[in-house]
């Protein structure tokens, strides 16, 4: 079956530091990918994603590419900030008919001034 | 326009007894999914509804769980007879996907469930 695996946290880091959360999937078919995040006192959001291989998805400085040879979708953000603090969810959705999404068990950012 | 809303945002139970879930979806999103949040894990599916077809219920963890969704718009999960590792955080999530993978799912809050 469909799995995701993401690094284990929680990871702090000081503003403007470089960020990278590692994520790799299994999957049959060619499932499409996402970076869900959820801020403090919100709901779950999609921060980004990437339906076919070598798609890089970008947003709000946030990128990762659809690594199909190491089935891998890190996510990566060149200079964190204090608001970037929140659990991130790598998911992944097959493209049967379903279309359930499958997820990572989250990693919690916490971005100190 | 209005995203999709659950209720109640906090319902605390006892052992045994039976509780309700609501999830209102974004209008005219025709597939919607119910997913579970156990402390530390990552979301687990439970269920989902495409249209008027037969809903896929294989992520449901017993039979005490169950839900319907009437003309096509609010869902309601069902959970009888509530044991304390059904507490969890319930969200609910719709969109216009007609299946294929690629669309987004946009989430409710959540229904954090507590079972004493």
């Amino acid at each position: 079956g469909n799995s995701v695996t993401q690094m284990e946290g929680p990871v702090t880091l000081s503003e403007e530091a470089f960020l990278t959360i590692n994520c790799t999937y299994t999957a049959t078919g060619y499932p499409s990918l996402f970076w869900y995040v959820q801020y403090p006192g919100e709901g779950l959001q999609l921060l980004l994603k990437a339906t076919k291989a070598d798609d890089k998805g970008s947003n709000k400085g946030f990128e990762a590419t659809y690594r199909k040879e190491t089935t891998s979708f890190h996510l990566e953000k060149g200079s964190v900030q204090v608001s970037d603090s929140a659990v991130y969810f790598c998911a992944l959705s097959s493209s049967g008919a379903n279309s359930k999404l499958t997820f990572g068990k989250g990693i919690t950012l916490s971005v100190r001034p | 326009g209005a995203g999709v809303s659950q209720s109640p945002s906090n319902k605390v139970t006892e052992k045994g007894k039976d509780v309700e879930l609501r999830c209102d979806p974004i209008s005219g999103h025709t597939a919607l999914y119910w997913y579970r949040q156990r402390l530390g894990q990552g979301l687990e599916f439970l269920i989902y509804f495409q249209g008027n077809s037969a809903p896929d219920k294989s992520g449901l963890p017993s039979d005490r769980f169950s839900a319907e969704r009437t003309g096509g718009s609010v869902s309601t999960l069902t959970i009888q007879r509530t044991q304390q590792e059904d507490s969890a955080v319930y969200l609910c999530a719709s969109s216009s996907s007609s299946g294929g993978g690629t669309d987004t799912q946009y989430f409710g809050p959540g229904t954090r469930l507590t079972v004493l």
